[in-house]
């Protein structure tokens, strides 16, 4: 089953605007990745974040990992119609080298 | 690029049928995952396989099988289609570094009637 939340579920967004998605687990996560799925499209792989309080960034986008490895978040700078889709953060399982997605965040643009 | 290819776009089965989701991907990889996507529910892991004619049971592996004869195949089967099985199918694969993510496949959307 799910290991990770997402929170909201939905996001409705204005262009230009930013907003924040979290995925938070009630355990320790090894890693988590990130991945972008456009709306009839699959599921496309973002980023992996491994290190405590880890934050990386691509473009307008910023990922961070919490201090005690259990939450996660993407940050959308100036938010644009490209940005549509949903996303699904992946926490890692070491043991069959397998992902497990939590619920994702559907993103809806207005222009 | 790494490409995963899923045979059918769309399946319409009918119920009891033995249906074949076919995933072949060219990039070598060890890894080989399904999983199918509904709506609120997110992904849920059905079967991975992380070798040649191996296969583990992910979280809903009931009323599914897999097979894996050759590196690049991941075959899925559904012994007996139901109308609870109706989904999307999403097969993946990823290397030993899982630094570079899963690749999937654009998916398989079967309707079981």
């Amino acid at each position: 089953g799910q290991q990770v939340m997402q929170i909201p579920q939905y996001q409705h967004v204005q262009e230009g605007e930013d907003f924040t998605t979290y995925c938070n687990s009630s355990t320790t996560l090894s890693n988590i990745q990130w991945y972008k799925q456009r709306p009839g499209g699959h599921p496309v792989f973002l980023i992996q974040l491994v290190k405590s309080g880890e934050v990386k960034k691509q473009k307008r986008l910023t990922f961070q990992f919490g201090e005690a490895k259990k939450n996660s978040s993407l940050h959308i700078t100036a938010t644009q119609t490209t940005d549509v889709g949903t996303y699904f953060c992946a926490p890692f399982k070491a043991a069959g080298n397998k992902l497990t997605f939590g619920g994702g965040t559907r993103v809806l643009v207005k222009p | 690029d790494v490409k995963v290819t899923q045979s059918s776009r769309y399946l319409v089965k009918r119920t009891g049928e033995k249906v074949f989701l076919e995933c072949v991907q060219d990039m070598d990889h060890e890894n080989m995952f399904w999983y199918r996507q509904d709506p609120g529910l997110g992904l849920r892991l059905i079967y991975f396989s992380y070798d040649v004619k191996m296969k583990e049971k992910g979280d809903i592996p009931e009323g599914y099988s897999v097979s894996r004869e050759k590196k690049e195949r991941f075959s899925l089967i559904l012994e007996s289609a139901s109308t609870n099985q109706t989904s999307m199918y999403l097969c993946a694969s990823n290397g030993r570094r899982m630094v570079y993510g899963y690749t999937f496949g654009s998916g398989t959307r079967l309707t079981v009637v």
